[in-house]
């Protein structure tokens, strides 16, 4: 069965420094790897995704993510956080490229900015 | 960028009752989703609609929960007799296809069941 974990439940860290969320999943076959963030009273945006080819995939707002296969890990990373930032962000794993049908999330991370 | 809709934002319902959440998927897409999230817990699959019928459901969407596209925008969720434990977050979704293939999710409806 696919599973999703995201080790960081809460995480804070002040504007302007560099963010790395955690993601470890586990899938039977090629996964296709998501990030969500969910801003307060706002629905799941799509950060990016991977399916195939580079595995430094990179997303709006200027977020980034690896895909690891030896480590199973699809972590986040920002360079330099902007306060606008602070939102959860959900690790997703699916069957299908768009996502869709059956995708397993993570419980997600809370991401606080200090300024 | 398109928007899927959902309606209402809150929704407070005693035991047993039926609520029926209600959700506008963005208008050229053809696959339709359901997930819930209890609180403090995981985003979770609940069902997949496509050409007008149930393509794939999780153990959660048992005889309670039903779904159905009535009119060809609106697409909804059905619990027929709450439980306690149905309170969470629902978030609709829909999907284009192609070649550039993305779900979009609503804004949720937090339900409440007292």
């Amino acid at each position: 069965a696919q599973s999703v974990t995201q080790p960081d439940i809460h995480i804070t860290v002040s504007e302007g420094a560099s963010l790395e969320l955690r993601c470890n999943y586990s899938y039977g076959a090629t996964p296709y790897l998501f990030w969500y963030v969910q801003s307060p009273g706002q629905g799941l945006q799509l950060l990016l995704k991977y399916f195939s080819g580079d595995t430094l995939v990179q997303g709006i707002k200027g977020f980034e993510a690896e895909f690891k296969r030896s480590q199973s890990s699809f972590n986040l990373r920002k360079p330099s956080v902007h306060w606008s930032d602070a939102a959860e962000y959900f690790c997703a794993v699916g069957a299908h490229p768009g996502g869709g049908n059956k995708l397993t999330f993570g419980t997600g991370t809370q991401l606080k900015v200090e300024l | 960028e398109p928007e899927v809709t959902q309606t209402p934002s809150h929704q407070v319902t005693q035991m047993g009752q039926e609520v029926i959440l209600r959700c506008v998927p963005i208008s050229n897409h053809l696959y339709f989703y359901w997930y819930r999230q209890i609180l403090g817990q995981k985003v979770e699959f609940l069902v997949s609609f496509y050409n007008n019928e149930i393509s794939e459901k999780s153990e959660i969407f048992d005889d309670q929960f039903s779904v159905e596209r009535p009119d060809g925008s609106n697409f909804t969720l059905k619990i027929r007799s709450t439980k306690l434990e149905d309170s969470a977050m629902y978030f609709c979704a829909s999907r284009t296809t192609g070649s550039n293939e993305k779900l979009f999710f609503g804004s949720g409806t937090q339900l409440s069941v007292l």
